[in-house]
């Protein structure tokens, strides 16, 4: 099956700085690859993704990449802010299929 | 208002004692998934539904029974729980086009 990991665990970046967060996936048949953030206490929410047939995407601060050659894709967010501050999650999947797998998680600490 | 709702929220029971987690959700989704979320462990897929009478595992299904016979429901059921299913317990859905997966708020739940 899928095994996702995701880099690093924690990371606490200055206001104003970028942050990135890394994920490696397993089954090369993966080909979607959703972001969620979840605040304390709240749900997950997803905020970007990106299917297998585009190499980047973004919206306003945050863009994700993507490498299908090397199995990994990463999560960019440039100018952060306090409410950036949040866990966040990788995911990786066959689009049409509901079996999901999610990396452990980065928890990302805004330093005003 | 589109929503993916859970009952009840906070659930603090025995070992053995049977007990059942609704979810419902008013989008007409066809995909359903129970997920849970351990500290260190992330999100893991316990089991899934691409449509009614239609249910396979995920990643942690053991312990765990799940049931699609409406569209809109999808109860997670433990027959004898012990306490390592301790956990934060949530349900989500999204439609047969992919996209975004909604959460539920989340079921926390207590086995002694």
């Amino acid at each position: 099956g899928e095994n996702v990991e995701q880099h690093p665990s924690t990371l606490s970046v200055q206001e104003g700085d970028s942050a990135v967060i890394k994920c490696t996936y397993s089954d090369s048949a993966s080909n979607y690859f959703p972001w969620y953030k979840q605040e304390l206490g709240k749900r997950p929410q997803l905020i970007i993704d990106i299917r297998s047939n585009v190499g980047e995407k973004k919206d306003q601060r945050i863009a994700v990449t993507l490498n299908k050659t090397a199995k990994h894709f990463s999560l960019h967010i440039t100018e952060t802010q306090p409410e950036d501050s949040a866990v966040y999650f990788c995911a990786a999947t066959t689009f049409g299929n509901e079996k999901l797998t999610f990396g452990t998680g980065t928890r990302l600490t805004i330093i005003p | 208002e589109a929503q993916v709702t859970q009952n009840p929220r906070y659930l603090i029971t025995v070992t053995g004692k049977k007990l059942t987690v609704t979810c419902s959700q008013n989008m007409n989704h066809e995909y359903m998934s129970w997920y849970r979320q351990d500290p260190g462990l992330g999100l893991r897929q316990i089991y899934y539904s691409m449509n009614v009478e239609v249910t396979d595992k995920g990643d942690v299904p053991e312990g765990y029974k799940v049931s699609r016979k409406e569209k809109r429901n999808f109860p997670l059921i433990l027959e004898s729980p012990s306490p390592n299913q301790t956990s934060l317990y949530f349900c989500a859905s999204r439609g047969i086009l992919g996209g975004e997966q909604y959460f539920g708020p989340g079921t926390r739940l207590t086995v002694t």
